[in-house]
């Protein structure tokens, strides 16, 4: 098993570009989660999904869309980037609700908005 | 609104050391309490608290939830090099996966 997968690894964007943020999992996971991590800020949840074509929002979702049209991907999408943007971007998945089973984290694609 | 704090936000031990890191917490209808570690990248699970199991352990390794407090301790006992790392606390509160985490503690452990 590859675990959960993210690209790219790196991403470098001028401000009002728009761009989609991959994440995949091979484990036949219902909940996926995309969250950003600023420096003092801890670990921040944008939008979740608890299987294919339901999603919802988390603490932090304007400016980011989602959509989960299979079990397995979980795309993140910024509409219009801006530099409040800039943030480490990581992708977990479980079988169930986070908070009562492993949540198995991707390795981060770090994001930069000039 | 739903807050986890963590303290102390940073630590340096010697090898061989016991440490001790805190989390409290102010969640609406909280579910469960969670530790990960995070090395270079991603987090890594570690240990889930709840109502039913407030006290965990793993090898060098062991937390302990206080509902009373709204707070739980990580304990790390002879503490290595590799232990180098920052411990996020996350709460799950309300909502169908909503965790809410803590800033973190970054641990470092020097020779």
């Amino acid at each position: 098993n590859a675990g959960v997968t993210q690209t790219p690894k790196f991403q470098v964007l001028k401000t009002g570009q728009s761009m989609t943020l991959q994440c995949a999992q091979d484990m036949n996971h219902e909940y996926m989660s995309w969250y950003r991590q600023d420096p003092g800020m801890g670990l921040r949840l944008i939008h979740y999904s608890v299987g294919a074509g339901i999603t919802d929002q988390g603490e932090v979702p304007n400016g980011y869309n989602v959509s989960r049209s299979t079990t397995e991907d979980f795309p993140l999408r910024l509409l219009s980037a801006a530099p409040s943007q800039t943030s480490v971007y990581f992708c977990a998945s479980s079988y169930s609700r986070a908070g009562t089973d492993t949540q198995y984290f991707g390795p981060g694609t770090r994001l930069t908005v000039l | 609104e739903d807050k986890v704090v963590q303290s102390p936000l940073s630590l340096v031990v010697h090898e061989g050391d016991t440490v001790t890191l805190n989390c409290s917490y102010e969640v609406t209808n909280f579910r469960s309490l969670l530790w990960y570690k995070q090395e270079k990248k991603a987090p890594t699970f570690l240990f889930m608290l709840t109502s039913s199991g407030i006290e965990k352990k793993s090898g060098r390794l062991s937390s302990i939830l206080d509902k009373k407090e709204l707070s739980s301790i990580l304990n790390i006992t002879a503490t290595q090099t590799g232990d180098s790392a920052i411990y996020l606390c996350a709460v799950e509160g309300t909502g169908a996966n909503n965790l809410f985490f803590g800033t973190g503690t970054r641990l470092t452990v020097i020779p």
